[in-house]
């Protein structure tokens, strides 16, 4: 399976600033992910980064809050825009090789807000 | 209903016993299955595809029933490196075919 790079692994960021988290993998890839997972709760999908257009958010999550890049088959960014406390959590970048295949997940970001 | 559910444990089981989990999920048109594995502070991976006729990949065992719209991962002989939070994993049909919807998860821990 594909090998996926996430960065950084974690962070400690201000109210009010924002991150961008960065997602290499080794091949091109049609189909990434960006999912949240909160403390103690599973993961959450915040969007679908479509390579050369505008990314497809889930019920609850905006772009103007988590703008997502994804220029290339092999690369994505995601930012938390404006953080809160309640941002606070782990992100993780994610490709699947179609539909019916698994996920494969990189090691993530966990990300506290103070 | 919950699109997948888990019973959340913990589980606390010996070393050497069998444990099961079981996992519902609520869109008929589901087509594709899978169990994760999830290490404290650590990003999920996959453990298993669950296929129709059901699937072992040596202590673990996979099965999926379509009727009922329920998986379920069996481990025998567990070992104290078994402990993690258990992820079941279903890929919606219809409406939201390709989105992958993850259950809570099942904490087992293995104690000696």
């Amino acid at each position: 399976s594909a090998v996926i790079s996430q960065k950084p692994s974690r962070d400690i960021c201000q109210r009010g600033t924002s991150l961008t988290i960065q997602c290499q993998v080794d091949s091109q890839v049609t189909m990434m992910f960006w999912y949240r997972q909160q403390p103690g709760q599973s993961l959450t999908l915040i969007a679908t980064a479509n390579q050369g257009s505008e990314a497809t958010y889930e019920s609850g999550f905006v772009i103007d809050k988590f703008p997502i890049s994804r220029p290339n088959l092999t690369f994505s960014t995601l930012t938390v825009s404006n953080m809160s406390p309640e941002d606070s959590s782990i992100y993780l970048c994610s490709v699947q090789e179609n539909y019916n295949s698994p996920l494969h997940f990189g090691n993530g970001t966990r990300l506290t807000v103070t | 209903r919950k699109e997948v559910e888990q019973d959340p444990g913990p589980f606390n089981v010996p070393e050497g016993a069998t444990v099961a989990f079981n996992c519902t999920y609520s869109n008929s048109a589901s087509q594709s299955f899978f169990w994760y594995r999830q290490d404290c502070r650590k990003e999920p991976k996959l453990l298993m595809s669950v296929y129709s006729s059901g699937n072992e990949d040596g202590r673990f065992t996979a099965q999926l029933n379509r009727a009922s719209q329920y998986i379920s991962l069996l481990i025998r002989d567990s070992k104290l490196s078994d402990s993690a939070t258990y992820l079941c994993v279903v890929n919606g049909g219809g409406t939201s075919y390709g989105k992958l919807t993850f259950g809570q998860g099942t904490i087992l821990t293995v104690h000696p």
